[in-house]
């Protein structure tokens, strides 16, 4: 079982509506959460960066990370053909950096 | 251009060859990571060092040697290649803050 848990979609939204993808992870001692978008064929970029209960905003972005429930979620808001795009969410755990990640839910944004 | 380099960018092996693969970054980061990508199944930790001279197992170690040479070099090695491990394989370093910074990838096939 993975630690962390995401609904691999597609997820598909129409152009200019709100996407949300959320994350489930299963260790209490995860520290903080990272949601990350990839492009097709290439490397991973990190969206957003959370530690704290609540939500973050970031432009068009907005991650929540609820720790009594164990879940975490990403809104895109105003959402572009240019955001479709695999979206990964990821967890650090312990005093060494170790980053896991889901494995990804497939965004698919309409015109 | 600064970041984390990955070399090869694509290699090809037959069953049993062994090769390394190898990884440097010029941000003085302390923790690396190999990564592996399957279709479906989001980034695997393969293992990741938290320091120069230490490693530590991910979730799929099984098959791969690393070595951290040096505070910039993480490399991973494949003994005797299998058809499983044809994969995308990212290498990445982290900040103190931790941000997370990826390698362009490399495709490997095993035959």
């Amino acid at each position: 079982q993975k630690e962390v848990e995401q609904n691999s979609g597609p997820l598909s939204v129409p152009e200019g509506a709100i996407a949300s993808l959320n994350c489930t992870y299963s260790d209490r001692g995860s520290q903080s959460f990272f949601w990350y978008r990839q492009y097709s064929g290439k490397s991973p970029e990190l969206i957003m960066f959370i530690y704290s209960n609540g939500d973050k905003e970031d432009g068009r972005f907005t991650a929540q990370l609820n720790k009594a429930s164990q879940y975490v979620s990403l809104l895109i808001r105003d959402s572009q053909p240019s955001d479709s795009a695999t979206y990964l969410c990821a967890e650090l755990t312990g005093g060494y950096q170790k980053v896991t990640f889901g494995t990804g839910t497939k965004l698919q944004v309409i015109p | 251009n600064a970041g984390v380099t990955q070399t090869p960018k694509f290699q090809v092996l037959k069953t049993g060859q062994s090769m390394t693969l190898q990884c440097a970054q010029d941000m003085n980061h302390n923790s690396m990571y190999w990564y592996r990508q399957d279709p479906g199944m989001g980034l695997r930790l393969i293992y990741y060092s938290a320091s120069e001279g230490t490693t530590d197992k991910g979730e799929v170690p099984n098959g791969y040697n690393v070595s951290r040479l040096n505070k910039r070099e993480f490399s991973l090695r494949l003994e005797s290649a299998a058809p499983s491990q044809t994969s995308v394989y990212f290498c990445a370093s982290i900040t103190n803050t931790n941000i997370q910074y990826f390698g362009a990838g490399t495709r490997l096939s095993v035959l």
